[in-house]
């Protein structure tokens, strides 16, 4: 079974700085797909950004982008610029290609600080 | 379109009463999820559907906890009867199977008093 772990469950930033999430995951699946969502305090669940495991590069969105180390099962969150708006609970994601089911991490509570 | 659509969003019930929770996917997705969200145990996968079949429902807590898919459009979460442990927020999130992410709905926050 796949496992993924947020190790820091709080972390602080202030606006317009960058902050790192870390995600560590566990599979004996060659090719997968990882997630970042996003959760504010509206509940919703909003997809950040995502990336395959068999390209190399690492995946961006605007002020989003990704630290993907196969090797290591290590995918982090980098987020530049940091917006008071990205104050949220963030959750790492895990899917096989064998499912279609989302397995998530524990969560790290993010606070943009003015 | 719309998204996922969750009903209700806020249901306060008294221990022992039926609950039913309401979902509807996006149109086209073939797989729907039912996922807890609690404090203490993060996002759980409580059942999941492919084509309205039921795939995986080891996550469902206990006998308590039934799920069905009558069509491509619909699907519901019934907690019968209700425990105050069971107070989370419930999501229904659809999607495709294959690389594509979980569009989620709004939830719904359960309160069994």
């Amino acid at each position: 079974a796949q496992t993924v772990t947020q190790s820091q469950p709080e972390m602080s930033v202030q606006e317009a700085e960058t902050v790192t999430l870390s995600c560590t995951y566990d599979t004996s699946e060659n090719n997968y797909y990882l997630f970042w969502y996003k959760q504010p305090p509206s509940r919703q669940m909003i997809l950040v950004i995502r990336q395959e495991a068999y390209k190399q590069q690492n995946a961006t969105e605007n002020r989003f982008s990704v630290n993907f180390q196969k090797a290591a099962k290590s995918f982090s969150l980098k987020i530049s610029d940091s917006q008071l708006g990205d104050t949220a609970m963030y959750f790492c994601a895990f899917k096989g290609t064998s499912g279609s089911r989302l397995t998530f991490g524990e969560g790290t509570q993010l606070t943009v600080n003015p | 379109d719309a998204g996922v659509i969750q009903s209700p969003r806020h249901e306060v019930t008294e221990m022992g009463q039926e609950v039913t929770l309401r979902c509807k996917p996006i149109s086209g997705h073939n797989s729907l999820f039912w996922y807890r969200q609690t404090m203490m145990r993060g996002l759980e996968l409580l059942i999941y559907f492919n084509n309205n079949v039921p795939i995986d429902d080891s996550g469902m807590p206990e006998d308590r906890f039934s799920a069905k898919m009558p069509n491509a459009s619909f699907s519901t979460l019934k907690i019968q009867p209700s425990e105050p442990r069971d107070s989370a927020v419930y999501f229904c999130a659809s999607g495709l199977a294959d690389n594509s992410p979980l569009h989620f709905g709004n939830g719904t926050r359960l309160t069994v008093t």
